[in-house]
């Protein structure tokens, strides 16, 4: 069945630091991965996009690497500040997608 | 403005009643969505309309119907209430459709909290 994750619940990482959140996933035919952040009470909100024929994509303090051969991607941030703490999802859409697949979800919590 | 905004934000009702969230975007995409998220923050689609068309329909039971006026609404009924509806469940929408091949970003909007008493 389809799944996307890896089951790390919880990151906590001192400001200032740079924090790495992993996902796996499963489909080796995926096309396109997003990075969503959610904070408390509020919809996830897009933080940055790779697709398969890149390996890396860098954002304003965000990098996203993705490795094909062992199906992992990762969400690196530079400098973590409190305003990082969140929920942090990855999605892959396969390449003829149905629709967005979600993984579990890793909590980062800043601390100070 | 609010791109995506759905109604209510919280909603606590009785077992066994029916209820209704609407929800609507203003950035004139062409495909909406229906998510839930459980107590442990997984997301799942439910339902996804592009141009007023139901593209999506997981897994769900048919207790819970959406309802697409126009392609800038996407409103979500569910009857009969059960404790195991009480989720967060979020509207999004995003540019391009399913029939692409795959959906650029979503655009989610602030989620409405359903609690099953």
């Amino acid at each position: 069945g389809e799944s996307v994750g890896l089951h790390l619940p919880t990151l906590s990482v001192q400001e200032g630091d740079n924090s790495i959140i992993n996902c796996a996933y499963s489909n080796s035919a995926s096309d396109y991965f997003i990075w969503y952040k959610q904070e408390s009470g509020k919809g996830p909100q897009f933080i940055i996009d790779i697709r398969s024929n890149m390996d890396k994509r860098q954002g304003q303090r965000v990098t996203v690497l993705l490795n094909k051969t062992v199906k992992h991607l990762s969400l690196q941030i530079a400098a973590t500040q409190p305003g990082d703490s969140a929920v942090y999802f990855c999605a892959e859409i396969p390449f003829y997608g149905q629709n967005f697949v979600f993984g579990p979800g890793t909590r980062l919590s800043v601390l100070p | 403005d609010t791109a995506v905004s759905q109604t209510p934000k919280y909603l606590v009702t009785q077992m066994g009643n029916d209820k209704s969230i609407k929800c609507e975007q203003n950035l004139g995409h062409d495909t909406m969505y229906w998510y839930k998220q459980d107590s442990k923050k997984f997301l799942k689609i439910m339902f996804s309309y592009n141009n007023k068309e139901l593209i999506i329909n997981e897994t769900v039971p048919n207790r819970f119907s959406p309802k697409s006026p126009d392609k800038a609404h996407l409103n979500l009924h569910i009857n009969s209430l059960e404790l195991g509806d009480s989720a967060v469940y979020f509207c999004a929408s995003s540019q391009a459709g399913l029939a692409g091949g795959y959906t650029g970003e979503l655009f989610f909007g602030e989620g409405s909290r359903l609690t099953v008493l």
